[in-house]
């Protein structure tokens, strides 16, 4: 069975802070792994993944995450924050060999940053 | 290319009615998934669709729920006799036949049960 934690629900930074946002996963095999961005009254929208190859990953928007094994996690970073990425974020993962688009989602952490 | 559209984006439902969900995928994409999004709550899978198939339905609630994807027309999702906790946003996402691409997810439909 997979599961998500996402560590904190709401995080808030100053602008040009760094952002750290943290999920962790429980899987018996490591899964493939997601964070999404989800804007007021928006839908979904990708923001990087990772399924094999290099473990540090660069997404859309300056935001890159890392895949370490050992820790199950997936945390994602972005050096400087800005006023714009104020959203919901949600990691998630999908078990190796499913469909992509079958995810288990954690609770998400609601970004704020202040001017 | 369009994204995957919802309709209708806000739905108001009394308790008792019927609420039907509407989407329509990606062009090309042939694979359909609904997740339903309770307040303070990440999203939870409810159905995986193919055209003319459900392949998962291990999210769904035992009643009242259904999904259908035809094989013309856009994927429905149907709650029956709506109650005050089906009130939620209703997501669905779309993908091509390809296992290794990611999903795409349209804007939603919030349903709102009086």
């Amino acid at each position: 069975a997979q599961s998500v934690t996402q560590l904190g629900s709401h995080v808030s930074v100053s602008e040009g802070a760094l952002v750290l946002l943290r999920c962790n996963y429980s899987s018996s095999v490591p899964p493939y792994l997601f964070w999404y961005v989800q804007y007021p009254n928006q839908g979904l929208q990708l923001l990087l993944k990772y399924t094999t190859g290099a473990t540090l990953v660069k997404g859309i928007n300056g935001f890159e995450a890392e895949f370490k094994k050992s820790e199950t996690s997936f945390h994602l970073t972005k050096p400087s924050a800005h006023m714009s990425d104020a959203a919901e974020y949600f990691c998630a993962v999908s078990a190796r060999g499913s469909t992509l688009g079958r995810l288990y989602f954690g609770r998400g952490t609601q970004l704020t940053v202040w001017p | 290319n369009a994204g995957v559209m919802q309709n209708p984006r806000h739905l108001v439902r009394r308790r008792g009615q019927e609420a039907r969900l509407r989407c329509s995928p990606m062009k090309g994409h042939s694979h359909v998934y609904w997740y339903r999004q309770l307040p303070e709550e990440g999203l939870k899978f409810m159905v995986y669709l193919q055209k003319e198939n459900i392949i998962d339905e291990s999210g769904m609630p035992k009643e009242r729920f259904s999904a259908e994807f035809p094989k013309e027309g856009p994927s429905i999702l149907r709650i029956q006799q709506v109650v005050r906790g089906d009130s939620a946003a209703y997501f669905c996402a779309s993908s091509p036949p390809s296992i290794d691409t990611e999903a795409f997810f349209g804007q939603g439909t919030r349903l709102t049960v009086v």
